[in-house]
């Protein structure tokens, strides 16, 4: 079954306590990206992948980093929470036309981090 | 400054009635997306659009990407309470090595039997 999985779902930590958010997906998708999801703000894009070892910035990538060291994952990296960062994140993974525009995007079941 | 702009921002109507949600930009994107998300749930992709002045049908659904690439429409015909969701579109746009995706901010419908 073609699928995006992220881990953990939920997630209660403390500010400033490094964590990560996995990604995963299993459709040979060259395209992953990672967004958040806030009341009233929508869904914002914060880091995108084009291919292994190639990641770019999206609209709020201030406080996050990723890596892409494999096609398949894709992890979030957050290395000093904060409240503000307190969201609902999904990853999402993409096939791609017309030089490497994300054509039909698969989006994970979200994970849902509080930051006290 | 919200680069895609829909419309209307909440929607309530009556099973059986039909509806048109709106995604509004001054700029040109390489595609556009449509999704359709579930509370507590990942968005899922209902179509995307590539070529100015597509239209593209999903049994009820009639999406349509505008001549200029830079607004579409989604119609839904006859809507039922399994239409129930907040649906969002989605541009994509190349510029240089980016490959950005923006996201409006949705519409959410709400289908009453």
């Amino acid at each position: 079954e073609a699928q995006v999985t992220q881990n953990p779902r939920y997630l209660i930590t403390v500010t400033g306590k490094k964590l990560t958010v996995t990604c995963s997906q299993n459709m040979n998708h060259e395209y992953m990206s990672w967004y958040r999801q806030d009341p009233g703000l929508g869904l914002r894009q914060i880091y995108y992948s084009m291919n292994v070892e190639v990641t770019d910035k999206g609209d709020v990538p201030e406080g996050y980093k990723v890596s892409r060291k494999e096609k398949r994952n894709f992890p979030l990296i957050l290395e000093s929470p904060s409240p503000n960062q307190t969201s609902l994140y999904f990853c999402a993974s993409s096939s791609t036309r017309l030089a490497g525009v994300p054509y039909e995007q698969y989006f994970g079941p979200g994970t849902r981090l509080t930051v006290t | 400054t919200q680069l895609l702009e829909q419309s209307p921002q909440f929607l309530s109507i009556q099973e059986g009635e039909n509806l048109t949600v709106y995604c509004n930009s001054s700029s040109v994107f390489s595609s556009l997306q449509w999704y359709r998300q579930e509370p507590g749930e990942g968005p899922v992709l209902l179509v995307t659009v590539v070529t100015g002045g597509e239209v593209k049908k999903l049994k009820r659904l009639t999406f349509q990407f505008g001549d200029a690439r830079k607004d579409s429409s989604l119609h839904i015909t006859a809507a039922q309470p399994g239409d129930t969701g907040l649906y969002l579109c989605a541009g994509a746009q190349r510029s240089g090595s980016a490959r950005q995706l923006t996201f409006g901010s949705g519409t959410q419908l709400t289908v009453l039997p």
